[in-house]
């Protein structure tokens, strides 16, 4: 079945660590989105790519970096400078033109140890 | 920038009644799309719905209706006969159609489906 892996489920970090949440998809979806979900809240974009080897970055990108250099491949990296990582994490896909709707994977969920 | 307003933190509702999750939205943009998403306990998130903004009729997808009401730039999620099931938190969110494709989500509603 088509659909997008996030990986691992659950993930904990320790202080001045990087580390770096997982996202595959098999859609073919040109486009890939990283959220960030904290909780009792709404979702917010992290960084999102629209085609290879290019990415932009959202509303919060600061301490995150991304790379894409494959089509199926979206990995986000949450750096030692994201003083508050703790929350949830979702990876979505999505074709292009617009107006598609995205479709997300099952989440991480990220703890500081 | 767009924004969306989702005003009920909560709602109860009993079993096979019908319910309106509210959402209103703010973009001088005139081409966007008005997604619904429902989010379990288990945190992945469900597409529901969506309209965009110059279909003429309100989108439907089985339990899942949407009023779309242009002018006072609102677009309320009606589900009809609920069930247990649909207990979870919902999400409107707005997408701009020129430019990046990116989604603005609302602050969703918890909704509880009593037996």
């Amino acid at each position: 079945d088509g659909g997008i892996t996030q990986s691992p489920k659950y993930l904990f970090r320790k202080e001045g660590q990087n580390v770096t949440l997982s996202c595959e998809q098999n859609l073919n979806h040109d486009a890939m989105y990283w959220y960030r979900q904290d909780p009792g809240q709404g979702l917010r974009l992290i960084y999102y790519s629209q085609i290879v080897n290019d990415f932009q970055k959202g509303d919060i990108a600061e301490g995150y970096s991304v790379s894409r250099e494959k089509k199926e491949s979206f990995p986000l990296t949450v750096t030692s400078a994201q003083k508050n990582p703790t929350a949830f994490y979702l990876c979505a896909s999505s074709i292009v033109p617009r107006g598609q709707p995205q479709h997300f994977g099952d989440g991480t969920r990220l703890s500081i140890l | 920038a767009q924004k969306i307003t989702q005003t009920q933190p909560g709602m109860f509702v009993q079993e096979k009644e019908a319910v309106t999750l509210d959402c209103t939205y703010d973009t001088s943009d005139p081409s966007y799309g008005l997604f619904w998403y429902k989010q379990p306990s288990s945190g992945e998130m469900i597409f529901l719905i969506y309209q965009g903004s110059y279909d003429q009729q309100n989108a439907t997808e089985g339990r899942y209706s949407l009023n779309f009401q242009k002018a006072r730039k609102s677009a309320n999620l009606v589900i009809s006969a609920s069930q247990l099931g649909d207990s979870a938190m919902y999400f409107c969110a707005i997408l701009l159609i020129q430019g990046a494709q990116k989604l603005v989500f609302g602050q969703g509603t918890r909704l509880t489906i009593n037996p």
